[in-house]
């Protein structure tokens, strides 16, 4: 079974930083790609960073309205991926939900529960 | 970015009623393209993917259906367990989700 565990959320003032981490199993994490997608309250979906596997280099992407504060990376060893935000702003509350694509999609077939952000004085 | 635009922003409808909900990209996607269900307080959970393929484990009374830049998905005959949020994304390129649509029972 296919799991994907978010942590490190919290609160955060303005102006701080913040890692989220992402742990899974059931599926070798090796093949995969790894995306953050975030969902503002009573919000929409915005897909944020990708990080490709191996076999691609391990290539980032990132969103243009969060280029420059994040940062997605990935440890293979421990089947997990990271999300390094810097410079939050109100606007970055968040659930931040960790999520799997493949190397021949770039749809989300599975899901973390999220994890919450939430940047505030 | 390619732009989604999904229609309705909500949506009420009695239980074994059918249902769609459409997607229209900015630009032409080519069948990239996917479909969530989101229920409160939980995560999204895919449905469809490639347009009209149907993820492992989703009921086939939801179908999807389109090309170029008109999507649409559909339920058929509405259950309680179907209340929900749906939101389109496209992957042609860099991922962009619609804005969702709630469906509520009527």
């Amino acid at each position: 079974e296919v799991q994907i565990l978010e942590t490190g959320g919290g609160l955060v003032k303005p102006g701080g930083s913040l890692r989220l981490s992402c742990a899974t199993s059931g599926f070798n994490f090796n093949d995969y790609f790894m995306n953050w997608v975030r969902q503002a309250p009573g919000k929409g979906l915005e897909w944020v960073a990708q990080i490709r596997n191996k076999n691609y280099n391990y290539a980032t992407y990132y969103a243009e309205s969060l280029e420059g504060r994040v940062t997605i990376s990935r440890d293979d060893s421990k089947s997990s991926v990271y999300l390094q935000v810097s410079s939050l702003r109100a606007e970055d509350t968040a659930i931040y939900y960790c999520t799997r694509s493949g190397s021949s999609y770039i749809y989300f077939d599975y899901w973390g529960q999220g994890v919450m952000v939430t940047v505030s004085s | 970015d390619i732009q989604m635009t999904q229609s309705p922003a909500s949506l009420s409808a009695s239980l074994g009623e059918t249902v769609t909900i459409e997607c229209r990209a900015s630009e032409d996607i080519y069948n990239g393209l996917a479909w969530y269900q989101q229920k409160p307080g939980k995560s999204p959970q895919l449905l469809i993917y490639n347009a009209n393929s149907l993820h492992t484990g989703v009921p086939s009374r939801f179908s999807g259906s389109g090309s170029g830049t008109q999507y649409s998905l559909k339920i058929n005959s509405l259950q309680s367990e179907d209340v929900a949020s749906y939101f389109c994304q496209q992957y042609y390129d860099y991922p962009t989700f619609g804005g969702g649509t709630k469906l509520e029972l009527k």
